[in-house]
Parts: structure tokens; C-alpha cells; sequence
């Protein structure tokens, strides 16, 4: 089944305390990007890429890291959380011409 | 101003009814794309377009480049149409995103 696998769906954490959240895809896309989704703001977009080991900042990139080495897999890094960073964050992959496909989302809530 | 608005914010409809979402923007566009969230959470993709119209059952949407203008129509709306759908503008000449705050539908029985 083609699907974007992200996790964990749910997180809480300490402020300061490294943590990832991964993403994986199993549809060969190229494209992935990761996104926030917050009460009255909407989504917003944290970083995305269009290949392996090509990555750009979205409109929110600030407090994360992201890497791509593998096609498959678009980790998503806080290396020092913060209480702003909780959120519900959803990771996607695309072919680039039909519609995205989205993970089921990762709910972390920094403490 | 917001880069894209869409309208209404809230709709909630008789089951049955014709419904209509429409997501306006101001900046130039590669393609417009529609999601829908459910109470659950979960995102899907409905549409992804960059000129025309485009039908997958019940669900046809419109994209009218010039005057920068998108419509989500449902049909024969039904309870289980019920969650919030978001326009996202895939920006020309750049992968950046915007999206719009969302349309809440609740189609009651």
C-alpha cells in the first residue's frame, strides 16, 4: 500500500531534550516536506525537498533540521525543543505533478 | 493582505445540498491543490490543479487562472463530507507553500 508513514503519532517531551520524527514513503517520490499545524494558523510549511541531499526552508524553518540522504526517509529534527514547538506536524511526499500524500501526523507537545 | 483567502470559514449544510468553497489569491501560481482534514486529523489530497476543472465523484473542482479564483464544489453532500478542506498555492517559480485557514463544512443529517 503507497502510503507516508511518520513517528511517533504522539510525543511529549522536555524542553531542551533532542528528539526526531521520522518519515519514511514507499511511492519513489522525490518531493517531501514537512509541515505544523497550529489552532488560528493553519499549516505552515517547515522544510521541504526536492531530491536526495536537496533541501530548502519553508515559511517556518526556525528551531528545526531536516536531512535527506535516502530517497525514502525525510527525518524531521529538533535539536532543542521548545514549548513553541508544540504542534501537530504532518510530513508528505509528492510525485510532483498528481496530489500529495500525507502521514498521519505526529502530535508533540513540549513541556 | 493574505495571499489567499478562502470563504466561508464555517458552512453547515443539509445533507443532500450543493455545496460550494471558494479560495481566492493574490500571487502568481504553478497550481492550486485541495485537501481535506477529517475530526481526525488525517490529511488527503483531493485535488491538484493547474487550470480547468477536475471531477473524481461527487467532488469537482475549478481553477479560473486570470482572475485567480477556485471553487470546491460537493454534490449530493452527504454527513461523512463533514471536516475542514484547505486551498494550497504552490507558488510560481519556487516550491513555497501558503495555505488557506480552511473551510469547516458540517453537513447535517
Amino acid at each position: 500500500e503507497a502510503q507516508v508513514t511518520q513517528n511517533p503519532r504522539y510525543l511529549i517531551t522536555v524542553t531542551g531534550k533532542k528528539l526526531t520524527v521520522t518519515c519514511s514513503q514507499n511511492m519513489n517520490h522525490e518531493y517531501m516536506s514537512w509541515y505544523r499545524q497550529d489552532p488560528g494558523l493553519g499549516l505552515r510549511q517547515i522544510y521541504y525537498s526536492m531530491n536526495v541531499e536537496v533541501t530548502d526552508k519553508g515559511d517556518v524553518p526556525e528551531g528545526y533540521k531536516v536531512s535527506r540522504k535516502e530517497k525514502r526517509n525525510f527525518p524531521l529534527i529538533l535539536e532543542s525543543p521548545s514549548p513553541n514547538q508544540t504542534s501537530l506536524y504532518f510530513c508528505a511526499s509528492w510525485t510532483g505533478t498528481d496530489g500529495y500524500t500525507f502521514g498521519s501526523g505526529t502530535r508533540l507537545t513540549v513541556v | 493582505k493574505n495571499e489567499v483567502e478562502q470563504s466561508p470559514q464555517n458552512l453547515t449544510a443539509q445533507e443532500g445540498e450543493f455545496i460550494t468553497i471558494n479560495c481566492s489569491y493574490s500571487v502568481g501560481i504553478s497550481a492550486l491543490h485541495w485537501l481535506q482534514q477529517h475530526p481526525g486529523g488525517g490529511i488527503v489530497s483531493l485535488f491538484m490543479l493547474s487550470s480547468g476543472k477536475k471531477k473524481h465523484g461527487r467532488l469537482i473542482a475549478t481553477i479560473n487562472i486570470q482572475e485567480k479564483h477556485s471553487s470546491l464544489h460537493i454534490t449530493a453532500s452527504h454527513p461523512r463530507d463533514s471536516a475542514v478542506y484547505i486551498c494550497e498555492l504552490i507558488i510560481q517559480g519556487a516550491q513555497k507553500l501558503v495555505f488557506g485557514q480552511g473551510t469547516r463544512l458540517t453537513i447535517n443529517p
